[in-house]
């Protein structure tokens, strides 16, 4: 098992531009999330999902979007970059809630 | 908000001595994990202990919670330099979103 994948490690963008973080799971989890790191923090829960087709809102949700098409795969979308976003994205995923969580090693982002 | 408070912020120890570090959170909750971050890298699960637990024990690792007032100890025995670390509590409210600390920053001199 390939576990917790994510995709691109390093990236770079300029205010305004939207991509997209990729996360996916070769677990069968159901419950999946993403949380950020700033320096010298711990991690902020930003969204999570309970299941395919099911997401809600975490800590500091504003200016991410994301969606949960499949078991597998939970994008973290951004919709229009800011530098205050720049952070490492960590995807998470976890085979019911209250369990152990599985984390990816994680996208540094870095908006000018 | 962080609702887990690590302490202290840094620990400085000598190969084969043990390392404690503490955690406070603030509302009730499910379960406590604690989980481990080498430089750079992701996060690695160390234990998870529930609200009806007091103790649990990995290996070299001792984890303690008192509920009642609302703190764990995580307690590293006979530690190797490849412990350096950084270290985090998170809490679990039951509903899977864990809330994390800022971590201490745990280095082992050989």
């Amino acid at each position: 098992n390939a576990g917790v994948t994510q995709t691109p490690k390093f990236q770079v963008l300029k205010t305004g531009q939207s991509m997209t973080l990729q996360c996916a799971q070769d677990m069968n989890h159901e419950y999946m999330s993403w949380y950020r790191q700033d320096p010298g923090m711990g991690l902020r829960l930003i969204h999570y999902s309970v299941g395919a087709g099911i997401t809600d809102q975490g800590e500091v949700p504003n200016g991410y979007n994301v969606s949960r098409s499949t078991t597998e795969d939970f994008p973290l979308r951004l919709l229009s970059a800011a530098p205050s976003q720049t952070s490492v994205y960590f995807c998470a995923s976890s085979p019911d809630r209250g369990e152990t969580q599985y984390f990816g090693p994680g996208t540094r982002l870095l908006v000018l | 908000s962080q609702q887990g408070e690590e302490d202290p912020q840094a620990l400085s120890i000598q190969e084969g001595e043990n390392a404690t570090m503490n955690c406070s959170y603030k509302t009730s909750i499910n379960n406590l994990q604690w989980y481990r971050q080498n430089s750079g890298r992701g996060l690695v699960h160390l234990i998870l202990i529930r609200s009806n637990e007091r103790e649990k024990h990995s290996g070299r690792l001792r984890v303690t919670l008192d509920t009642s007032k609302k703190s764990s100890s995580l307690l590293i025995t006979a530690s190797r330099a490849a412990d350096t670390a950084s270290y985090f509590c998170a809490t679990d409210a039951g509903y899977g979103k864990l809330t994390f600390g800022q971590g201490t920053i745990l280095t082992v001199h050989p």
